[in-house]
């Protein structure tokens, strides 16, 4: 039972445009999300969070954007740029429930120069 | 250290024999994760650490996985008697404190099981 969910494997956009990677979840428990970005052989690495109690968080070019009501989260990346070339998970935790982090399957993102 | 490590990186073994990998998590981190990644799919839960203590274990698929972390830092992941469908990306990470939320994952030990 997939409580993340990333409904596009794969994602191509060209450079200096808008990438937008979407996820959603079924638990309206969560009430932590994070984006972590992946580069072949290499564990991912975070890149942003936002908390329930917010829904937009801003860091450089990257927005993460939360719609409860929806259960969707989105990032945006402005301007996409090649080295953004990587896959993209979504993660999101219930707290006390065992801070268990759960994932989504991923969004390869292609940016092409 | 300044990341966390995991060893080995590739394990190829037999059905049905035992392996371990090991995580080494930041010095200071006091929290310690497994994950199982299977090809094309996310990372999933296995079980947690909070210092020694592993109060969350409920990922791990069967009896035959085991994970420990005695003095609260190096962890071990233990798969008895091997599987086919064992093969899989183990992934550690590692966080400050419990409850916060940036995981620093290491590169992983790929297990194949043949």
């Amino acid at each position: 039972d997939q409580q993340v969910k990333q409904n596009s494997p794969s994602l191509s956009v060209q450079e200096g445009r808008i990438s937008i990677l979407n996820c959603d979840y079924t638990n309206s428990m969560f009430d932590y999300f994070l984006w972590y970005k992946k580069y072949p052989a290499e564990g991912p690495t975070f890149l942003i969070s936002i908390s329930s109690i917010k829904d937009k968080n801003e860091d450089g070019r990257f927005t993460v954007f939360l719609n409860k009501s929806a259960k969707h989260l989105s990032l945006h990346i402005v301007p996409s740029q090649p080295g953004d070339s990587a896959v993209y998970f979504c993660a999101a935790r219930q707290w006390g429930t065992g801070n268990q982090f759960y994932f989504g399957t991923g969004t390869s993102l292609t940016v092409i120069p | 250290g300044a990341g966390v490590s995991q060893s080995p990186r590739y394990k190829v073994t037999k059905r049905g024999q035992d392996v371990t990998l090991r995580c080494d998590p930041i010095s200071s981190h006091a929290t310690l994760y497994w994950y199982q990644q299977a090809l094309g799919q996310g990372p999933e839960f296995l079980t947690y650490f909070n210092y020694e203590a592993q109060p969350d274990k409920s990922g791990l698929p069967s009896d035959r996985f085991s994970a420990e972390r005695p003095e609260g830092s190096i962890s071990t992941l233990t798969i008895q008697r091997t599987e086919q469908r064992d093969s899989a990306m183990y992934r550690c990470a590692s966080s400050l404190a419990l409850g916060t939320g940036e995981l620093f994952f290491g590169e992983g030990s790929r297990l194949t099981v043949l």
